[in-house]
């Protein structure tokens, strides 16, 4: 089973660029998460997807963040412009349904992640 | 506010020891709990996840959940050098909602 696939891996742009990540979660996964994590701590959630609704996007810096999942399969998380404070990486994660009956259905699965730097 | 607390450590044991590590979430609407393990430079992998009160065992993975003391850990027996990496506790609420992730627990296995 292929695992979540993320691009790019790294990233590197100066400051008031803008960025784009991509992720395909594991196939059938019904929710995708977006989570930040910068050195030294663990990953903050950022966006929560089920299908192509968003479920939670309550920490997402609104004001340059975006994101969507229009087919509720793969994703994009967009950052214009980057400020030097979002250099982390960013790590997209799929579980088979959050809603399920089961808590084995929140189980989370991680991709690669995208390393950014901004300069 | 919801909060998942982790000792940073780094914690280290000698190779073949029992690593124990901890965690303490502040809501009790907690549902499911879970350990991810992550090398440096790499992402996250689950390892274990536990939604009932006591023991569960996996291999040479044990974690303890107590839902009455809102403390969940993981052990590790026999550990070994590979087993060195940071272990983040993470915690989900009613619903499968905010997953919410400790800071990890960095572990040093000396061979």
């Amino acid at each position: 089973e292929a695992g979540v696939a993320q691009s790019p891996r790294y990233k590197i742009i100066e400051k008031r660029q803008s960025v784009a990540f991509w992720c395909n979660p594991i196939s059938g996964h019904a929710t995708l998460y977006w989570y930040q994590q910068i050195l030294g701590q663990g990953p903050k959630l950022l966006i929560q997807f089920q299908n192509n609704g968003v479920v939670d996007d309550s920490q997402l810096p609104k004001d340059r963040f975006s994101a969507e999942r229009l087919k509720g399969v793969d994703s994009t998380l967009k950052i214009q412009p980057a400020k030097l404070e979002d250099s982390a990486v960013y790590l997209c994660a799929s579980s088979l349904d959050f809603r399920g009956g089961s808590p084995f259905y929140n189980e989370q699965f991680f991709g690669p992640g995208t390393r950014l730097t901004v300069l | 506010q919801k909060e998942v607390e982790q000792n940073s450590g780094p914690l280290s044991v000698p190779e073949g020891a029992i690593a124990s590590l901890n965690c303490t979430y502040s809501d009790r609407g907690s549902q499911s709990f879970f350990w991810y393990r992550q090398y440096s430079g790499k992402s996250p992998e689950l390892i274990m996840s536990i939604y009932s009160n006591g023991d569960k065992e996996d291999g040479r993975f044990t974690a303890q959940l107590n839902k009455a003391s809102q403390y969940v850990s993981l052990l590790i027996r026999d550990s070994q050098p590979s087993d060195s990496a940071t272990y983040l506790c993470a915690v989900s609420y009613t619903g499968g909602f905010k997953t919410i992730f400790g800071a990890g627990t960095r572990l040093f296995v000396k061979a």
